[in-house]
Parts: structure tokens; sequence; C-alpha cells
């Protein structure tokens, strides 16, 4: 009953690396979605992807990328990491359907970057 | 102005106390409203969806105001366990992706 699984669960970067976040979820729900959540702020979107072979920008894009390798799995890449995307990073999914279906999420990346 | 507004607290009560958070949504034509709950250095997890006729389970019971545009969640004799930042949670439209606008939370901490 694994839900939501995002890894790694900590990581430690330098400015200038990259990394991917990897999300993968197991109710075979339809749509996936990356957040990232800084203190005194709502969650704010990055990506998401409203089915398998489709990815859109969010609210916040700019220095991620993110690919939606099959129906379970989204990952989030950032190419050259800034302390300004150190942050605590959700990924989350939601079944298409009626409007009021809720999102469920993983249990979070926290990323610092130094 | 931000699009989905919440006082952030904190809210600190006793043991079995009421209290009430509300929320200000800007989209006047907003479809569909959730109150998330989010402990400490966790995931955000749904507590209920909230409906126009209003909708209770258990000790929390939600309201919408259309018209005021805001929302509101009350917990009846709080419990400990209740400490957590409440996220108040609109869809801004319906049909294409489900799309989720977050307010920044409310903090309770109930008290002994």
């Amino acid at each position: 009953n694994a839900g939501v699984t995002q890894t790694p669960k900590f990581q430690v970067l330098k400015t200038g690396q990259s990394m991917t976040l990897q999300c993968a979820q197991d109710m075979n729900h339809n749509s996936m979605y990356w957040y990232r959540q800084d203190p005194g702020m709502g969650l704010r979107l990055i990506y998401y992807s409203a089915s398998e072979g489709t990815t859109d920008k969010g609210e916040v894009p700019n220095g991620y990328n993110v690919s939606r390798l099959n129906k379970r799995e989204f990952s989030l890449r950032l190419e050259s990491a800034a302390p300004s995307q150190t942050s605590v990073y959700f990924c989350a999914s939601s079944p298409l359907g009626p409007d009021n279906q809720p999102q469920h999420f993983g249990d979070g990346t926290r990323l610092s970057i130094l | 102005r931000k699009e989905v507004e919440q006082d952030p607290g904190p809210f600190n009560v006793p043991e079995g106390a009421t209290v009430a958070f509300n929320c200000t949504y800007s989209n006047s034509a907003s479809q569909s409203f959730f109150w998330y709950r989010q402990d400490c250095r966790k995931e955000p997890k749904l507590l209920m969806s909230v409906y126009s006729s209003g909708n209770e389970d258990g000790r929390f019971t939600a309201q919408l105001n259309r018209a005021s545009q805001y929302i509101s969640l009350l917990i009846r004799d709080s419990k400990l366990s209740d400490s957590a930042t409440y996220l108040c949670v609109v869809r801004p439209f319906s049909g294409g992706y489900n799309k989720l606008i977050f307010g920044a939370g409310t903090r309770l901490a109930v008290h002994p």
C-alpha cells in the first residue's frame, strides 16, 4: 500500500551540481505533479503531467525539467542547482475524473543547495 | 493579492476548545475546495472536501460561502493530536488537469 514514493528523502548538493528526484505511484493515477514548499508559502506547482506522455509548466518551472517516464513514474531534474532551489519537494498524483478528486502526496524530498 | 489567503496563526488552544479557521480565495469561478492537514515535516494529507451545503466529519465541520469567497473549518473538542498546519486548497476551474492552489497554512497548537 505504498501510494506515492519519492527518492531520495534528503539530499545536499553544491551549487552547479545536477540531480534527479524520483517519484512513483502505484494507484494507477493519470496525473502527476511536482511542488516545492518554502517557509511561509503555500505549495507551488513546478511542473505537472496530466496524463502519460504529456508534461506542462506550472507556476515556478525555471531551473527544472521533468520526464513522465511511464504512467507510474514522474521525475524532476535540476540541471545546475542554485541555492534558491533549497526547498522541500513534494510529488503528488491524482486520478482524472470529477473535479473534487484530491491529490495524494509523497512524503517529500528535503533538498539543500550549498 | 494571493489567490488563497489564510491567517498563518499560530492558534494556541487548550484541549477541548473549539477553534475556527477561515480562508479567502480570489477567483470567483473556483470549483472545488478542500482542507488538507500537514504535520511538521510531513506531506499534506486530505482532511476533507468542502461542499456547497457545508459538511461535517466527526469533530470537523467545513463551510463554503461563495458570495463572500471564503471557506471555514471548525474543529470541536480539540485534541492534542489535532496540532498541525491546516492548508486551505482551491481548484480554480473545472475540466482539464487537476490544478490546485494551496494557501500557506494555518498552524494549530493544542496544549494540555
